[in-house]
């Protein structure tokens, strides 16, 4: 069975600071990682996504993919109260025939502090 | 684009009725659908695979005939929780994706569900 963890948190971080949030993967065949913000009630949203091994930045967000060591993170850079919502790190590809169905792990939970 | 919309947002019904939630791709044709339910504090599970004109593919420990889903269009799927009970309160949440950008999941705003 696929699993995917994250440190639950609560993470805090001070406004202005690099809030760093990571995940890692069980199925080594896994082939594309995403992160959602996902705001109380409200569904998940997607921030970024990243396919290859290394860095992709997208404005305050970098996504950083060690496939060797089934590892993703996501940092914020200047983080801002805005930024405070459960982050899910979601993998899909690999074993099992399906490359399309994502797998979701249980998110962290980031508080940015004024 | 890329625009997917759920209906209810939110409804409430007493045990034993069953609930019809839409899920619809606003501006896209949605090639295949899924289902996901999410209890508090916890991630997001899939509860099911659908395309267009076939039949919905379960996951493991989903009653398929508790939860009926229609995907009749490439723009409409629907999913019906069959005589509800409190413990099926949760938040569903639809997503779809599109002709040549399989990869990538457009997600509904979700529907909350309570059953008393």
């Amino acid at each position: 069975q696929k699993e995917v963890e994250q440190n639950s948190g609560p993470l805090s971080v001070p406004e202005g600071a690099i809030a760093s949030l990571n995940c890692t993967y069980s199925d080594r065949g896994s082939q594309s990682f995403f992160w959602y913000r996902q705001y109380s009630g409200k569904s998940p949203e997607l921030i970024m996504f990243i396919y290859s091994n290394g860095d992709k930045e997208d404005g305050r967000f970098t996504a950083q993919l060690n496939k060797a060591s089934q590892y993703v993170s996501l940092l914020i850079r200047d983080s801002q109260p805005s930024d405070s919502a459960t982050y899910l790190c979601a993998v899909n590809g690999g074993s099992g025939g399906s490359n399309y169905k994502l797998t979701f792990g249980k998110g962290t939970l980031l508080t940015v502090n004024p | 684009g890329a625009v997917v919309s759920q209906h209810p947002s939110r409804v409430i019904c007493k045990s034993g009725t069953s609930v019809k939630i839409e899920c619809r791709s606003l501006d896209f044709q949605a090639t295949t659908m899924f289902w996901y339910r999410q209890f508090p504090k916890q991630s997001l599970m899939l509860m099911a695979t659908s395309n267009e004109g076939s039949k919905a593919t379960y996951e493991q420990g989903v009653e398929k005939d508790k939860f009926l889903i229609n995907h009749a269009s490439l723009t409409l799927s629907t999913l019906t929780v069959t005589s509800a009970h409190p413990e099926d309160s949760s938040f569903y949440i639809c997503s779809a994706t599109r002709l040549l950008q399989t990869n990538e999941q457009f997600f509904g705003p979700g529907t909350r569900l309570t059953v008393l």
